[in-house]
């Protein structure tokens, strides 16, 4: 299994450009989830998915989009990106089968708004 | 947003110290988790616990939920090189997202 799998690693972009983080799960889990994570600060969840079709807003959903038509990919949209966006970005998923729900994250992509 | 606060911030230990962190809450939990992130990855799952008073061991890790389900705290023996990194706690209760603690960034000395 590959676990959590992130594209790209880095990006750099200019103000107002647009871009999509990939986000893929190879262990079918039913549950996937976006954070971000800025310098000396805890995770931040931006979007989340309870299955295909199916997504909600996190704690911090401003400026970002999300789609899960498969199980296995969870993608995330930067429309109009910003300097306030400039953050390493994690995508997660879990299996909440039996009662367990702990989280396995992906390597994350770093992405700077210049 | 709610919010977990961990201590210390940061520590310097020699190798083959002991060390201990703990996480707060306002908040009760049913599950606590704690990670681990090395340079330039993502956090890796140490401990999870389930269970008010639950004390779990995973090694040289040993974490446990606390019993009033508002804090956890996570010991690490015999440290080595290898432990240096930042461990993150993560509550949630019934229902709800998790929510993060800002980390504990832990550097061994030789």
């Amino acid at each position: 299994n590959a676990g959590v799998t992130q594209t790209p690693k880095f990006r750099i972009l200019k103000i107002g450009q647009s871009m999509t983080l990939q986000c893929a799960q190879d262990m079918n889990h039913n549950y996937m989830y976006w954070y971000r994570q800025d310098p000396g600060m805890g995770l931040k969840l931006i979007y989340y998915s309870v299955g295909a079709g199916i997504t909600d807003k996190g704690e911090v959903p401003n400026g970002y989009n999300v789609s899960r038509s498969t199980t296995e990919d969870f993608p995330l949209r930067l429309e109009l990106a910003a300097p306030s966006q400039t953050s390493v970005y994690f995508c997660a998923s879990s299996d909440t089968s039996g009662g367990y729900n702990e989280q396995f994250f992906g390597p994350g992509t770093r992405l700077t708004v210049l | 947003g709610q919010q977990l606060n961990q201590s210390p911030q940061s520590m310097f230990i020699q190798e083959g110290e002991d060390v201990s962190m703990n996480c707060t809450s306002s908040s009760i939990f049913n599950t606590w988790l704690w990670y681990k992130q090395d340079p330039g990855e993502g956090p890796v799952l140490l401990i999870a616990l389930y269970k008010a008073g639950e004390l779990t061991s995973n090694g040289r890790l040993t974490a446990q939920f606390g019993i009033t389900r508002k804090d956890s705290f996570l010991n690490i023996s015999a440290s080595i090189p290898s432990d240096v990194g930042i461990y993150f706690c993560a509550g949630r209760n019934y229902g709800q997202n998790f929510v993060f603690g800002p980390g504990t960034r832990l550097s061994v000395l030789p």
